[in-house]
């Protein structure tokens, strides 16, 4: 049974990099795509990206140019990394498993429990 | 961005109940309409893709449909377990987007 397992320090500072890891366990990430999603109560859940696992990216185009994943086959892990952070970043940070039926055809079929992020000084 | 937007935002409803929940979309997404669960402190979890295609292990007291921009979930017959928020989310086109969910509370 595939698990995604979110791990990152749950305080980051204005301006600073926040950095996250997931990992994934029960299954190889090799031939699938791997995305973070975020939950905030005034902006619902957001989307921020995805990586293959040979690296290939897509960003939400409003983080694009302050985020960064990369993937770790042999730990069986992927990352994201976002700065500088903004207040407005503090937010529940999912990693999912994207499933790629078509081109237009994706979801989100499995999800870590979440990694919850504040950031303050 | 394609915008997802969902109604009600909540709706409170008995058990055995018939809930219907809609979807609609800022542009043509096609069947390209996935439906996720979120309970409280609990990450989403995957209902229905391609807008009616339920997933495995998913009560077929659940359904979906719809095309084009408007899609509807009903849930038949509610039952406890079902109480929490359902989001909509489209995968036509990048970036991914979600509707800001409707709670189905307890009457």
């Amino acid at each position: 049974q595939v698990q995604l397992q979110e791990s990152g320090p749950g305080l980051a500072k204005p301006s600073g990099t926040l950095s996250l890891t997931c990992s994934v366990s029960g299954g190889s990430i090799d031939n699938h795509y791997w995305s973070w999603i975020r939950q905030t109560p005034g902006r619902g859940l957001e989307w921020i990206g995805y990586i293959s696992y040979g690296g290939t990216t897509n960003y939400n185009p409003s983080l694009k140019s302050r985020v960064i994943f990369s993937v770790d086959r042999p730990r069986n892990q992927f990352s994201l990394s976002l700065s500088p952070m903004t207040a407005a970043d503090a937010a529940l940070y999912y990693c999912a498993r994207v499933i790629v039926v078509a081109p237009s055809f994706w979801y989100f079929d499995l999800w870590g429990r979440g990694a919850l992020v504040a950031v303050s000084s | 961005d394609i915008q997802m937007t969902q109604s009600p935002s909540s709706l409170s409803a008995s058990v055995g109940d018939r809930v219907t929940i809609t979807c609609r979309a800022s542009q043509n997404i096609n069947n390209f309409l996935n439906w996720y669960q979120q309970k409280p402190e609990k990450a989403p979890y995957l209902l229905i893709t391609a807008a009616s295609t339920l997933q495995g292990g998913i009560p077929s007291r659940f359904s979906g449909s719809g095309s084009g921009t408007d899609f509807t979930l009903t849930i038949n017959s509610l039952q406890p377990e079902d109480f929490a928020t359902y989001y909509c989310q489209q995968s036509h086109s990048v970036p991914f987007t979600f509707g800001r969910g409707t709670m189905v509370e307890i009457k």
